[in-house]
Parts: structure tokens; sequence; C-alpha cells
């Protein structure tokens, strides 16, 4: 069993849509959560990063982790054609600098 | 500020084969970590390197080694290589070494290597 499970996907949903991406982990040692944005062809782009349970909010984007439950989310308000992308998930222990990622799901926003 | 640069952008090779890869870091930038991604997987750590020190490494085998210089830009270095290897290989710099939110690190394009 993978430490971090994100399904690949694809997800596709109109445009303008709330969309929910996922991951589940097994280590109750993580502490810093992340979500990257990876683009085809390019490398992944820091979208959110979270300490610690709770949520976090930056525009139309808001990260969740549920530490109890081993669950983060990302919600994407109002969605955009620009939105489509593959969207990874990483977490790390916060004792080194050594990310454990999801495999990423591909979204897709249909205009 | 320049960002993060790769080179080069797509290598093929044949298994058995030696192959170096370089990264130039973000201005500003110490440390540079290695990744491999494989077709549909995240990201796997293969290296870190700090102030031209390794500084933490993952399940990697030794054919899998690295380079850093006094400018902080960097090489990987991939010997006899084999079918798996391919992948698109990420190089990603930060300010510190350290964990924790605030010390993001910021991704090249990637090289992207076939072994056949």
């Amino acid at each position: 069993q993978k430490e971090v499970e994100q399904d690949p996907g694809p997800l596709s949903v109109p445009e303008g849509a709330i969309v929910s991406l996922n991951c589940t982990y097994s280590n109750s040692a993580f502490q810093y959560f992340m979500w990257y944005r990876q683009y085809s062809r390019k490398g992944p782009e820091l979208l959110m990063y979270t300490y610690s349970s709770g949520n976090k909010e930056d525009g139309r984007f808001t990260a969740q982790v549920d530490k109890s439950s081993k669950y983060i989310s990302l919600f994407i308000r109002d969605s955009q054609p620009s939105d489509s992308a593959t969207y990874l998930c990483a977490m790390n222990r916060g004792s080194n600098y050594q990310l454990i990622w999801g495999a990423g799901t591909k979204l897709i926003i249909k205009p | 500020e320049t960002g993060v640069t790769q080179s080069p952008t797509h290598l093929i090779k044949t298994r058995g084969q030696q192959v170096t890869l370089r990264c130039s870091s973000q201005s500003g930038h110490n440390t540079v970590s290695w990744y491999q991604q494989a077709l549909g997987q995240g990201p796997q750590f293969i290296f870190q390197y700090y102030r031209e020190e390794e500084n933490g490494r993952g399940n990697f085998p030794p054919r899998f080694s690295g380079l850093q210089f006094p400018n902080y830009s960097s090489e990987l270095n991939v010997n006899a290589l084999e079918l798996d290897d391919s992948a698109l290989y990420l190089c990603a710099s930060s300010q510190t070494a350290t964990s924790g939110v605030g010390d993001e690190q910021f991704f090249g394009p990637g090289t992207r290597l076939t072994v056949l």
C-alpha cells in the first residue's frame, strides 16, 4: 500500500463548477500538506500548503486537512478551463525535506 | 528573477549508457533537490544537495549520483541505464534545506529521458 493515495482521474467537470480533489494517507507523522498543479510538459507549481489540521483559503482555492481521518482536500470554486491540469498532493514529516507525493489527479474543465 | 532551468529538454539513450542532466537553480537559492517522475505517477525524491553537500537521499541505487557546484547549479548522473529509468527528471531549488511551510521548492520544466 502506498503512503499517499490519490485517484488518478481523469475528473471532467463543466466550467464554473466546484471541484473537489482528495488524498488519503497512512502515516500519522505527516505534518505539512501541500497541493501542486502540473501543466503538461511543465514542472509542478505550489498552489497551497497547510500545517497540521484545518482550512486555508487563497482566492478560488481552499485546502482542508483532517488529520484524524488522514484525509486532505483541495476545493476549486468557479473552475476555469485554465485550471485543467494534473493536481498532486504532497506531504512530509517535518523532520526532513523529503516530500511524499500522490500520483496526481488529472482535471479537465470543459468550456 | 530567473527561474529554475534544466537541460537538455529531451534525451534518448540506450540501456547500459550513462547520462548527465543539468539544473540551474533560482537566483538566491542554495538547495537543489532531484526527483524522478514516471508517467502517471507523482515525483519520487532522489536526493538533495545543500551548499555542495548531499543532504538526504531517497530509495535510489548508487548508480544515481549528483554534484552541486559553487554557484549552486547541479548535475544528476545516472550510470548503467535501465529501461525503468525512463521518466521525467525534475530539479527543484529552494532557499534553505530545512523542512516546513515557507520553504517552497521551485521546479524546473524537467528533462524527459527515454531509455531504449
